[in-house]
């Protein structure tokens, strides 16, 4: 299968710096990437559609001021998490979008820990 | 709006059982449905996907069914190991969002 990845792996930082985390398509192009996010025990909840070129769609509630998303190339897309606070720390995931034919299918990363002390 | 549910949330088995997660769906105009395992604090990995002109996928002691009609799926684990131990989302892509929505997950546990 199609390879994604995610760096870094995991990131611990202060309340109120910025942190960018990349996601990678290593072996196929997506015009689309798609970023989660998963609280611990719980799912993965959809934040923000990343379309190559364009500017990033939102899922409802999800802070576009805060959560920065830059898709500029087909095998990359950083998400930056402005002025961080202990509430954002999560698990972070990004999947990206492969499509051949009339089959498509996501193929996600191994995500990303932040933890915001 | 595309909802997923899995029953039940937690499962406790001995070794050996055949097991049978559900998943439900709200919107029947999928495009695919996906099952997925995640270890605790690791990423997922992918297990089984089905298209929307598939009603069942299978790989090793793993079997996924789709109806569509119904707004299910099932993935059928057979002869569970301990190692089997993990939590299974399965999540939908439908036409009308363009999104892949997660279900809320079954956790799995298999004991020697």
């Amino acid at each position: 299968g199609a390879v994604v990845s995610q760096h870094p792996s995991w990131v611990i930082c202060k309340s109120g710096t910025s942190v960018k985390i990349e996601c990678r398509s290593l072996d196929f192009q997506a015009t689309t990437m798609f970023w989660y996010r998963q609280f611990p025990k719980q799912s993965l909840m959809l934040m923000a559609t990343s379309n190559e070129g364009s500017k990033a769609t939102y899922e409802q509630g999800v802070e576009k001021d805060k959560f920065l998303i830059n898709h500029a190339s087909l095998t990359l897309s950083t998400l930056t998490v402005t002025s961080a606070h202990p509430e954002d720390s999560s698990f972070y995931i990004c999947s990206a979008r492969w499509t051949s034919g009339s089959e498509e299918t996501q193929y996600f990363g191994p995500g990303t820990r932040l933890l915001v002390l | 709006k595309q909802e997923v549910t899995q029953i039940p949330a937690a499962l406790s088995v001995p070794e050996g059982e055949n097991l049978v997660l559900n998943c439900s769906f709200t919107d029947s105009a999928i495009y695919n449905l996906q099952w997925f395992r995640q270890d605790p604090g690791k990423g997922l990995t992918s297990l089984l996907l089905i298209q929307s002109s598939q009603r069942e996928q299978t790989s090793g002691r793993l079997n996924a069914s789709l109806d569509k009609s119904s707004g299910r799926s099932t993935l059928y684990i057979a002869a569970s190991q301990p190692g089997d131990s993990a939590t299974y989302l399965c999540a939908a892509e439908s036409y009308n969002t363009d999104k892949l929505i997660f279900g809320t997950g079954t956790r799995l546990q298999v004991f020697p």
